[in-house]
This record gives C-alpha cells, sequence and structure tokens, in this order.
C-alpha cells in the first residue's frame, strides 16, 4: 500500500458526460501528479499540482481540468468525454519539490466511456 | 527532450533463470532514472531509483540495475526469477532541475514459467 488513495475505482459513464476522478497524497506529501494510461499512448503525464499550485503541465486535454485543495487531496475533471478517454488515471504524491523525490502512485481509477 | 525505450514488450523466462529488462534513455542533461513494477490491477510500485549517486543500484524484491552513461542504458536485471515476478515492468527517466514529470517507457511484460 503507497498510502495515496483514489476514489472511484471504477467509473462507467456515457460520451459526453463529466466525471471527476479524486486523490489523497500521501500525509505530508505535497506534490500530486496525475498520469493517464491507455493501450495506444503508454503512461502520460497530465498534470503536476504543489501545494495548491499548478507546477506542469504534460499533454492534457482542453477538456480536462485538475486542481489541489488546501488539505492537499486533488481532483481530476475530465469533460465532453470520449470513447478515447476510456483509460486507467493514475494519481501520485511526492514529499516536495525535489526531482530526486520517489512519486508514490495510487491504485488507479479505471474510467470506461461507453 | 527525454524519453526511454524499453527493448522487447514481453519478455519469457523460466523460473530461476536470470532476468535481464532493457532500458535505453536519451537526454540532454544527466537524469535521474526509475524502474517501477505494475501487478494487474494495481498501481505501480518503485523498484529501484537512480539519482547520480552509485551506478550500480539495489533494489526490492532482489532487482537491481547499472547506470552506463557511455551506453545511455539502465538495464534491470535479477539472478533467479520468482513466479511472483510476472508483472509488467516501467522504466522512467526524469530530469534532474525543473519539474518533476516522469517520462515512462512503454513497458515489458516479464513472463514466468515453471
Amino acid at each position: 500500500d503507497s498510502g495515496v488513495t483514489q476514489t472511484p475505482k471504477h467509473l462507467i459513464t456515457a460520451t459526453g458526460q463529466r466525471v471527476t476522478l479524486r486523490c489523497s497524497p500521501r500525509s505530508g506529501d505535497l506534490s500530486v501528479y496525475w498520469y493517464q494510461q491507455s493501450l495506444d499512448q503508454g503512461l502520460q503525464f497530465l498534470i503536476q499540482y504543489y501545494n495548491g499550485e499548478e507546477r506542469a503541465k504534460g499533454n492534457i486535454l482542453e477538456r480536462f481540468s485538475a486542481q489541489q485543495f488546501p488539505d492537499l487531496h486533488s481532483e481530476l475533471n475530465l469533460s465532453s468525454l470520449e470513447l478515447g478517454d476510456s483509460a486507467l488515471y493514475f494519481c501520485a504524491s511526492s514529499g516536495g519539490a525535489d526531482s530526486t523525490d520517489t512519486q508514490y502512485f495510487g491504485p488507479g481509477t479505471r474510467l470506461t466511456v461507453l | 527532450a527525454q524519453s526511454v525505450t524499453q527493448l522487447g514488450s514481453h519478455v519469457s523466462v523460466s523460473e530461476g533463470a536470470l532476468v535481464l529488462l532493457r532500458c535505453n534513455y536519451s537526454s540532454s542533461v544527466p537524469p535521474y532514472l526509475f524502474w517501477y513494477v505494475q501487478y494487474p490491477n494495481q498501481g505501480l510500485q518503485l523498484l529501484l531509483k537512480y539519482t547520480s549517486a552509485a551506478t550500480l543500484v539495489k533494489g526490492i524484491n532482489g532487482f537491481e540495475a547499472e547506470f552506463k552513461k557511455s551506453e545511455t542504458s539502465f538495464h534491470l536485471t535479477k539472478p533467479s526469477a520468482h513466479m511472483s515476478d510476472a508483472a509488467e515492468y516501467f522504466c522512467a527517466v526524469r530530469m534532474n532541475t525543473g519539474f518533476q514529470k516522469l517520462v515512462f517507457g512503454t513497458g515489458t511484460r516479464l513472463l514466468v514459467s515453471p
């Protein structure tokens, strides 16, 4: 158990809908990262937050957004969903901003868009 | 830009045999390198990491990897495979400055036969 929790574990929804994925980092970790894992794209970095502020953006679509709250949990919002958004979404956390910090991954949320 | 290449999407070994999973990186600056393992329906777990200290890095579950700058490689090895090692393994690279996104390889599925 990495100490990172993600809810829900599974999510099934229809095209055009909007969903919210939630992540609670390990106790004391200030950085939260979101990754998408799909069969065709592999593991892709989406976005990073550090202590409530956006730190870096990767291949995140404009239909997707995220935020980190004062209690350090994070939410990833996916809107106008398309079939191609079906994937496993991982959240990871690390202690600080140091690049040597290990990123600890949560168990993921499997999103299926029908 | 940084990138990682993992040679072989599948590697099959017999129980007790040597495990060798290959990873080559491309980076304009000295990188930090990581190996993660993903068991079915689970998140990613860190096996080991190289952050410019010793070039031979020992990790969990008997795995180790050697950073070879001249070959731009960071291959993962284990002297004797166990059935429980069957999983997907990901090599990842990260810059040693700036923001800390992980760039992952495409993964190698390790199959262990009795």
